[in-house]
């Protein structure tokens, strides 16, 4: 089974540039989450989808981030303009829509670097 | 809401020693435990997780945890430790009560790592 994939790896922009990831969940899996890293702290929700529905989205700062979920299947994210504390890995994962304690699995994540 | 904390945020230990990271955790309601290891950019991957029934939950690699709901803990442990356990260990919990919104809340993790 394939896992969760995210493009790119890595990005380094500059302050105010704008930058896009993306994440394929696993085939099947309902749920999506968006999740932000920052250095030395675990990683805290963007924001959560339920097929190509937003389920969650309080934790996402609106005025400069975006996403979506085309077709309930692959999802965007999108920060424009960046800000030098939005350097941090942006984690991606997805879980089935069923089941009690259902466990989420975790893409490799895009490692952004502003300047 | 609910918050965890992990009380050690490095913890180095000798080649095939015993470990224990600690996990505590706040919630009003009752919550699902989990227990994620992060190896050098990489994601997260699940070593663990409490949904009921036994307070001694065993998971891969070796690791173990026991969730003690009057200590609001959950505790992971191993035996005797390799050098390729060296990771940052994260706990992690979601609320029973949130249907289909099953969003994690992290503890700020544990850096291990094994000396030989």
């Amino acid at each position: 089974e394939a896992g969760v994939a995210q493009s790119p790896r890595y990005k380094i922009i500059e302050k105010r540039q704008s930058v896009a990831f993306w994440c394929n969940p696993i085939s099947g899996h309902a749920t999506l989450y968006w999740y932000q890293q920052i250095l030395g702290q675990g990683p805290k929700l963007l924001i959560q989808f339920q097929n190509n529905g937003v389920v969650d989205d309080s934790q996402l700062p609106k005025d400069r981030f975006s996403a979506e979920r085309l077709k309930g299947v692959d999802s965007t994210l999108k920060i424009q303009p960046a800000k030098l504390e939005d350097s941090a890995v942006y984690l991606c994962a997805s879980s089935p829509i069923s089941g009690l304690g259902t466990e989420a699995f975790f893409g490799q994540g895009t490692r952004l670097t502003v300047v | 809401a609910q918050s965890v904390t992990q009380l050690d945020s490095q913890v180095p230990v000798f080649e095939e020693a015993p470990v224990e990271l600690r996990c505590n955790y706040s919630s009003s309601v009752s919550v699902y435990l989990f227990w994620y290891v992060q190896y050098p950019n990489q994601g997260l991957q699940l070593l663990l997780k409490y949904l009921s029934g036994s307070t001694l939950v065993k998971g891969i690699n070796g690791f173990e945890a026991e969730f003690n709901k009057s200590q609001t803990s959950f505790h992971l442990r191993k035996p005797s430790v390799h050098i390729s356990d060296t990771a940052e260990y994260f706990c992690a919990v979601t609320p029973l009560s949130s249907g289909s919104a099953r969003q994690l809340t992290f503890g700020s993790g544990t850096q291990l790592t094994v000396l030989p």
